[in-house]
């Protein structure tokens, strides 16, 4: 079974704060995701990674920045938190589409639930 | 753009009721729709997947059917549990989109009164 882990399921930080938020898959998937989820929004994708040292934006890329050094892990940064990035944060991992797409679903990890005050 | 839409937002049946989630999206260009399962504070699971040149996919007492022409898809849950209480989202996957990206509803708050 795919596995994908993220380092804190709760985290207070205080504004001005610089956040680090830790994703690892253990299924040697090339495509990471980040992910945020807010009520009535649904699920918003911040920044994805479809290899190691190589990111794209998502549709909220602002405040945030990624970094992926290895192939299983893609960490999401807040330089500088602010209230409004109080959030639940997803971690998603595939595997590149080869061939047919259709099949293709992403894994998803916990959830690490932020708060900045 | 490709927008997906749920509603309701929150649903509550009693205990054994057979019940009907709905999904719209605006745009017919995707490979697939999945539907996952989200219990409260956790991640993603996935449910169904549903390949763009199929019209259902079943797993127990869960269907889901898919209409691409109208841009609809809904999710049948047959006798109904109390474990069924979570939050269901309906996800399409677009085409000329890359890296596997998924475009997600905002998700029906399902809750099952025992």
């Amino acid at each position: 079974d795919v596995k994908v882990t993220q380092s804190s399921r709760y985290l207070v930080k205080r504004t001005g704060e610089k956040v680090f938020l830790e994703c690892v898959q253990d299924m040697d998937h090339e495509n990471m995701f980040w992910y945020r989820q807010d009520p009535g929004l649904g699920l918003r994708l911040i920044y994805f990674s479809y290899d190691v040292k190589m990111k794209e934006k998502g549709d909220i890329p602002e405040g945030y920045s990624v970094s992926r050094e290895k192939k299983e892990r893609f960490s999401l940064i807040l330089e500088s938190a602010s209230t409004n990035q109080t959030s639940m944060y997803l971690c998603a991992s595939s595997l590149p589409s080869v061939g047919d797409p259709s099949t293709d679903t992403q894994y998803f990890g916990p959830g690490t639930r932020l708060t900045v005050l | 753009k490709q927008e997906v839409t749920q509603i309701p937002a929150a649903l509550s049946v009693p205990e054994g009721e057979n019940l009907v989630l709905n999904c719209s999206f605006t745009d017919s260009a995707i490979y697939n729709l999945q539907w996952f399962r989200q219990d409260p504070g956790k991640g993603l699971t996935s449910l169904l997947l549903i390949q763009s040149s199929q019209r259902e996919q079943t797993s127990g007492r869960l269907n889901a059917s898919l209409d691409k022409s109208s841009g609809r898809s809904t999710l049948y849950i047959a006798a109904s549990q109390p474990g069924d209480s979570a939050t269901y989202l309906c996800a399409v996957s677009p085409m000329y989109s890359s890296a596997s990206k998924i475009i997600f509803g905002s998700g029906t708050r399902l809750s099952i009164r025992p």
